[in-house]
């Protein structure tokens, strides 16, 4: 079964101050990680998806990477509306998406 | 533009009583999940329907739970009987056919059961 753990599960953050979200997995066969960005009350949001080891994206603020066995998003000088939580997803099958529990980010201005 | 739309955004009903929860996806979107989500955790992925057909469905959902795509078009799901522990958000996401994998979801249904 796909497991996917992320760390920390809570991060603080001053304004401008970057940062890194970790998102560890264990997959049988990756087809594909997915990040989410999920405010209070809503459904998450897509971000970005990575396929294969060594590839980056960028949107903004945000840049998500991917090694065989972890991703990270950076964070780069992050402001208040950054606050969020922010969820990692594996994909091993033609359909199904196994979640991590998310890392709660907390901008201050 | 018009993304995933689930209703009611919010119940409130007694245990033991039934829910339903409607989902109508996106219009081009043949693939619709069901995922349930408590308080400080991850989604957990609870059914998925390919058109009307429905190809899988958690140990997590129990015989309390059905959900029917009967046109291929919107969803519902169903718990009769309701528990506390049925006290969660109910995700609602689709897919297009030919996607690269991920999902796009709804604003959710909050359900709370007293």
């Amino acid at each position: 079964e796909d497991q996917v753990t992320q760390s920390p599960e809570a991060l603080r953050l001053q304004e401008g101050e970057s940062s890194s979200l970790n998102c560890s997995y264990t997959v049988s066969g990756l087809r594909g990680l997915f990040w989410y960005r999920q405010d209070p009350g809503k459904g998450p949001e897509f971000l970005f998806t990575l396929y294969s080891a060594g590839e980056e994206k960028e949107k903004e603020r945000l840049k998500a990477t991917l090694t065989k066995k972890e991703s990270f998003l950076h964070i780069t000088a992050p402001k208040p509306e950054d606050s969020a939580t922010y969820l990692c997803a594996v994909r091993s099958n033609d359909y199904k998406l196994s979640f991590g529990a998310g890392t709660t980010v907390t901008v201050r201005a | 533009d018009t993304g995933v739309s689930q209703n009611p955004r919010h119940k409130i009903t007694k245990r033991g009583q039934n829910v339903t929860f409607r989902c109508d996806p996106i219009s081009e979107h043949n693939r619709l999940y069901w995922y349930r989500q408590t308080l400080g955790q991850g989604p957990e992925f609870l059914t998925y329907f390919q058109n009307e057909a429905q190809l899988e469905k958690s140990r997590l959902l129990s015989d309390r739970f059905s959900a029917e795509r009967p046109k291929g078009s919107f969803s519902t799901l169903e718990i009769q009987r309701t528990e506390q522990g049925d006290s969660a958000m109910y995700l609602c996401a689709s897919s297009p056919p030919m996607g690269a994998g991920e999902l796009f979801f709804g604003e959710g249904s909050r359900l709370t059961v007293l």
